[in-house]
């Protein structure tokens, strides 16, 4: 099927340690994002990579790194999590330039930092 | 502020009548996108409807509507016949031209009652 996929859909781990979430499209959209819905399910974006290519970092700690290894992945890795990271994160990808109503979201991830 | 703003925490609606949710935003962006999202508890993501800021005719899906005024930087959903499945949170959102990214408003509940 043709879908934004990401694992795992749910993540629990304890303070302090490292966890990464993975992402896939196969619809062959240029631009993947992140974005997290934290607990008043408040959407924000995170990052936003163009063909591999950081476009967006939207002040988030360090962290959290993006690795694009190709334009159909975008995975999310983060160090020393903490409680506040606590949220569902959301990948998604759309086609470049002015065709931005294509953009189809993964099902999120929900991690939780006990 | 690039901001989105959705004024109506929760709304409810009998099923089969209208109901319409709000939406208003700000941007100094003349080429940028607008978009309804779906959130039923299933928590994916699914797109309602999108209109692009430079079309001036209001966009239609089906029961779907919006009314788009694009001086006063409003985009109201309209959602008529509702239906026991419209039930989610729906969240507006504006897409940069530029940059692809969207920003979310705060979400509006909406419960459908038999």
């Amino acid at each position: 099927d043709t879908a934004v996929s990401q694992t795992p859909k749910y993540l629990v781990t304890q303070m302090g340690n490292d966890k990464s979430i993975k992402c896939e499209q196969n619809l062959g959209h240029d631009t993947m994002y992140w974005y997290k819905q934290d607990s008043k399910k408040f959407l924000k974006i995170m990052f936003s990579y163009n063909n591999k290519e950081l476009i967006i970092n939207e002040t988030v700690p360090n962290r959290f790194s993006p690795k694009s290894p190709d334009k159909a992945h975008l995975n999310l890795h983060i160090n020393s999590l903490e409680l506040g990271d606590s949220a569902v994160y959301f990948c998604a990808s759309s086609p470049r330039d002015r065709e931005y109503g294509g953009y189809t979201f993964g099902s999120g991830t929900r991690l939780t930092v006990v | 502020a690039q901001t989105v703003t959705q004024s109506q925490p929760e709304m409810s609606v009998q099923e089969a009548e209208t109901v319409t949710l709000s939406c208003t935003y700000d941007t100094s962006e003349s080429d940028y996108y607008l978009f309804w999202y779906k959130q039923p508890p299933s928590r994916q993501m699914i797109l309602v409807i999108r209109q692009e800021a430079y079309k001036q005719q209001n966009a239609t899906e089906n029961r779907f509507s919006v009314n788009f005024q694009k001086a006063a930087k409003s985009f109201s959903l309209k959602i008529s016949d509702s239906q026991l499945g419209d039930a989610a949170m729906y969240f507006c959102a504006r897409g940069s031209g530029n940059t692809g990214k969207l920003i979310f408003g705060q979400g509006t509940t909406l419960q459908v009652k038999p």
